[in-house]
This record gives structure tokens, C-alpha cells and sequence, in this order.
């Protein structure tokens, strides 16, 4: 295990919703990433926070937003879901301070389905 | 654009074969090359790294494989045993970009008994 865990493990919602998606990092873990995964795809990077700072994000629209927490814990938000919004959606937290390679351990994920 | 591209898609393989899956990438600032492993159900997990001024790197039986001239890079599995059947990933990133990872799309390794 990785010792970093993401909750609900699974969601259901309706276009137009929003959604919040939980993360708890490794203790002294001060950087968390965000992942989305499609059915049979890998994962794209969506954003990264370094305490607490937004620190590099990928093209995804404003609609996806996320906080950190001094506690290790972090939130992805998403406004105005769209069914393309169904996925896989996963965090990862490292050690090191911005800019620096790290190894990134990855939570289970949290499945979302949007009808 | 895929900077990262993977093939082959999905890989049968006996047990005790070697496992070869192949990645190619395009941005010369990469820097970092990850292999992940994903489990049904799981995150990914770092499975092997290697970093360009090296062209090889072993651990235990996954070798990866790396060659900067021809922007490619490989993983080999050896001995393969059907626990090693999973999802695999390469991917890369460089320390420009706040440590992104470009994943690869992914090949669904089976090992048969």
C-alpha cells in the first residue's frame, strides 16, 4: 500500500453537477498531483499542488479546480460535469519541493460516472 | 499530439517468456523515464526509472532499456509469471514542468500458465 487513500472510491452523478473528490496524502508528503484516467487509457495530468499553491497544470478548463490542506489532505473539484468527465480520477503525492523529480505514489482512485 | 507512445497495445506472453513492451517519445527536455504498473482496481506504482545518461538499468528481472539517439525506450520483463499480468505504462517527464508525468496509453500484459 501507499499509504495514500482518495474517497469515494466510487460516484455517481449527473451532467451539469459538481463534484468534489477527496485525498489524503503520505505524512510530510507537501506535493499532491492530480490524474484523470479514461476506460483503456493512461493517466493525464490535470494539476499539482505544492503547499497549498497550484504549481503547473495540464489542458484541462477552469471548470476543474482543486485545494491542498496543511493536514496532507487534498480536494479536486469539478463544476458543470460533462459525460466526458467519466473516469477514473487519481491522486499522487511525493515528497519533494516543486520543480523536483520525486517518486510519485498514487492512490486507488476515485471512479466517476457521469449519466 | 501523444508525446508519449506505447505499443504494443496488449501482450500474451507464456510463463518464463520474456515480455518486451516498447515506448517512444518526442520531447527532448524529458528527462525522467517511468515504468508504472496498475493492478485492476489499483493507482499505478512505480515500477523501474531511469534517467538518459544511462542506456540500461536492471532490477531483478525488469530491465529497462534506453536509447536517447533514437528517442525510445523499452521495458523488458524476464522470466515472466503470471502475478506480473497487468496494466503497463511509460512514461516521462522532465523538471521544467513541475514534475508532470506524460503517461504512455497503456498495454495490458497477460502471462499464461
Amino acid at each position: 500500500e501507499t499509504g495514500v487513500t482518495q474517497s469515494p472510491t466510487h460516484l455517481i452523478k449527473t451532467r451539469g453537477q459538481q463534484v468534489t473528490l477527496r485525498c489524503s496524502s503520505q505524512s510530510g508528503h507537501n506535493t499532491v498531483s492530480w490524474y484523470q484516467q479514461a476506460l483503456g487509457q493512461g493517466p493525464q495530468f490535470i494539476f499539482q499542488y505544492y503547499r497549498e499553491e497550484e504549481n503547473g497544470r495540464g489542458n484541462f478548463p477552469p471548470r476543474f479546480s482543486g485545494l491542498q490542506f496543511p493536514n496532507y489532505s487534498s480536494e479536486l473539484n469539478v463544476n458543470a460535469l460533462e459525460l466526458d468527465d467519466s473516469a477514473l480520477y487519481l491522486c499522487a503525492s511525493s515528497r519533494g519541493a516543486a520543480g523536483q523529480l520525486e517518486t510519485q505514489y498514487f492512490g486507488p482512485g476515485t471512479r466517476l460516472l457521469v449519466l | 499530439q501523444q508525446q508519449v507512445k506505447q505499443s504494443p497495445q496488449s501482450l500474451i506472453v507464456q510463463k518464463g517468456g520474456i515480455s518486451i513492451i516498447n515506448c517512444a517519445y518526442e520531447n527532448t527536455a524529458f528527462d525522467y523515464f517511468p515504468w508504472y504498473q496498475q493492478f485492476p482496481g489499483k493507482g499505478p506504482a512505480l515500477l523501474i526509472a531511469i534517467r538518459p545518461d544511462v542506456s540500461e538499468k536492471k532490477e531483478g528481472r525488469f530491465t529497462i532499456s534506453f536509447n536517447k539517439s533514437a528517442k525510445q525506450f523499452s521495458l523488458h520483463i524476464m522470466d515472466s509469471q503470471p502475478g506480473d499480468s497487468a496494466t503497463y505504462f511509460c512514461a516521462a517527464s522532465d523538471y521544467s514542468s513541475a514534475s508532470k508525468i506524460i503517461f504512455g496509453s497503456g498495454t495490458r500484459l497477460s502471462i499464461r500458465p
